[in-house]
C-alpha cells in the first residue's frame, strides 16, 4: 500500500519570503502522479499543482513548484514571495496511474505572518 | 452546475441516528468519489463511482456504511446507527473521468458531529 508522510506540523514564513513544504512517498509503482493541495479556513479543497511522476521536469504553477526526486521519493513544495492568502493546510497526494484514488498525507499547517 | 455541491454543509446528529449526505457533481462529470476526513488527518479514501457503478468500496469502515447514485449524478452516503467515531468532514469530489490524467474538484464538504 502507497503511503505519503508529511514530517512538518506547521511551518512559518514571513510574507515575502520562500518557504518549502516537505513530503515523502511509498510505492512500488513507477507510474503514478503527485499532487499539492491547499486548504484554507473555507474548508475547500483546492489543486496547486501536480506532477507526472514520468516527466523529469518540475512542475511549476507561479509562485508555486515542486522539487522531485524520483529515486529518493520525495515531492517538496516551494512557495516563493509568500502571501497572507498562501496561509492554509497543505497536503500532498499520490495517486497510482493504475487506479483512481488519492492518498493524503497528514498536511502541514503554514502560518504566514507579515 | 459549477462547482461540487454537498448538503448539508452541517450535521449534527444522536448516536444511533441515521444521517444521508449529499453530492451533487458537477455537471458531466463521471467519477465520483466520497473521502472522509478526520480533524487533523488528510482525507481517506471511503468508495467511488463511474456513472451509476460503484467500482471500488474498499475504504467504507464496516457495513453502516453505504453509497450509491443510483441515476450517474447525485451520490447519496448513508451511515446507519451512527457512533461518535464518525465524527468527521465528509468530502465528495468529482473528475470527468477516471484516470490520473483528470483532476478531481472537490465539494465544500458535510461537517458531520455526533452526539
Amino acid at each position: 500500500a502507497q503511503t505519503v508522510t508529511q514530517s512538518q506540523p506547521e511551518m512559518s514564513v514571513q510574507e515575502a519570503e520562500t518557504v518549502t513544504l516537505s513530503c515523502t512517498y511509498d510505492t512500488s509503482e513507477s507510474d503514478y502522479y503527485l499532487f499539492w493541495y491547499k486548504q484554507p479556513p473555507s474548508r475547500q479543497m483546492i489543486l496547486v499543482i501536480r506532477q507526472e511522476a514520468y516527466k523529469q521536469q518540475n512542475a511549476t504553477e507561479n509562485r508555486f513548484s515542486v522539487n522531485f526526486q524520483k529515486a529518493a521519493k520525495s515531492f517538496s513544495l516551494k512557495i516563493s514571495d509568500s502571501q497572507l492568502g498562501d496561509a492554509a493546510m497543505y497536503f500532498c497526494a499520490y495517486r497510482s496511474a493504475r487506479y483512481s484514488t488519492l492518498t493524503f498525507g497528514k498536511g502541514t499547517m503554514l502560518l504566514v505572518s507579515p | 452546475g459549477a462547482g461540487v455541491s454537498q448538503s448539508p454543509r452541517y450535521k449534527v446528529t444522536k448516536r444511533g441516528q441515521d444521517v444521508a449526505l449529499r453530492c451533487d457533481p458537477i455537471s458531466g462529470h463521471v467519477s465520483l468519489y466520497w473521502y472522509r476526513q478526520a480533524l487533523g488527518q488528510g482525507p481517506e479514501f471511503l468508495t467511488y463511482f463511474n456513472y451509476e457503478a460503484q467500482q471500488d468500496k474498499s475504504g467504507l469502515p464496516n457495513d453502516r456504511f453505504s453509497a450509491e447514485r443510483p441515476e450517474g449524478s447525485i451520490s447519496t452516503l448513508t451511515i446507519q446507527r451512527t457512533e461518535q467515531r464518525d465524527s468527521a468532514m465528509y468530502r465528495c469530489a468529482s473528475s470527468f473521468l477516471t484516470g490520473a490524467n483528470y483532476g478531481y474538484t472537490f465539494g465544500s464538504g458535510t461537517r458531520l458531529t455526533v452526539v
